[in-house]
């Protein structure tokens, strides 16, 4: 297991199309993010698994958004009816168990392009 | 107000110069403070944490000024290679997530 692993690395599709990305996190990492950047932007907050629970999901996050995790493992994340305002880096992030927060480790993202 | 706010820069110094980076947060009860560092078409990668005392990892310095709400990234005798933009994030207990900043882009010339 050497960090957090997405797939695929990039997607073209056409407008209207559903897409689904993979993230698998670090085996030990009970805490999943996944966060959406565009050109010079930070990365912006999308939402926040601890173990299968989805406990945090961004008011930015329309309906056509929909994230699991359904074994505490690895999550998807689905965007139904993609937009060109969708196309952007889709990065998902993990981190160690903790009354705190621990550091992300991040995965080299998902380059979505809506055409 | 944003979460976070970073001046976007750019900031362009010479190789060798000291340089200062702050970053605001607009919520009192925040918890959690990092820097991070995002080379081009790269994912961020943790630079260093911020502790209350402030802290130190070779030529960075981080500091936290909790009353007036703002954190500080100090690069001393900088390099080339520090050349990349510096993201601010802050960790907000009650609402489970981490916010990034703008960032802060820096490039260094020799």
């Amino acid at each position: 297991d050497t960090g957090v692993s997405q797939n695929p690395r990039h997607k073209i599709t056409k407008r209207g199309q559903n897409v689904t990305f993979r993230c698998d996190p670090i085996s030990e990492h009970n805490r999943l993010y996944w966060y959406r950047q565009t050109l010079g932007q930070g990365p912006e907050f999308l939402t926040y698994f601890q173990n299968e629970a989805q406990l945090e999901k961004s008011r930015l996050l329309s309906d056509r958004f929909s994230a699991e995790r359904p074994k505490g493992s690895f999550s998807t994340l689905e965007i139904q009816r993609t937009e060109q305002g969708d196309s952007a880096m889709y990065l998902c992030a993990s981190s160690l168990p903790g009354t705190g927060f621990s550091p992300l480790l991040f995965g080299q993202g998902t380059r979505l392009t809506v055409v | 107000r944003k979460e976070v706010e970073q001046d976007p820069g750019p900031f362009n110094v010479p190789e060798g110069a000291t340089v200062a980076f702050n970053c605001t947060y607009s919520n009192s009860a925040s918890q959690s403070f990092f820097w991070y560092r995002q080379d081009c078409r790269k994912e961020p990668k943790l630079l260093m944490s911020v502790y209350s005392s402030g802290n130190e990892d070779g030529r960075f310095t981080a500091q936290l000024n909790r009353a007036s709400q703002y954190i500080s990234l100090l690069i001393r005798d900088s390099k080339l290679s520090d050349s990349a933009t510096y993201l601010c994030v802050v960790g907000f207990q009650g609402a489970q997530k981490l916010v990034f900043g703008q960032g802060t882009r820096l490039t260094i010339n020799p």
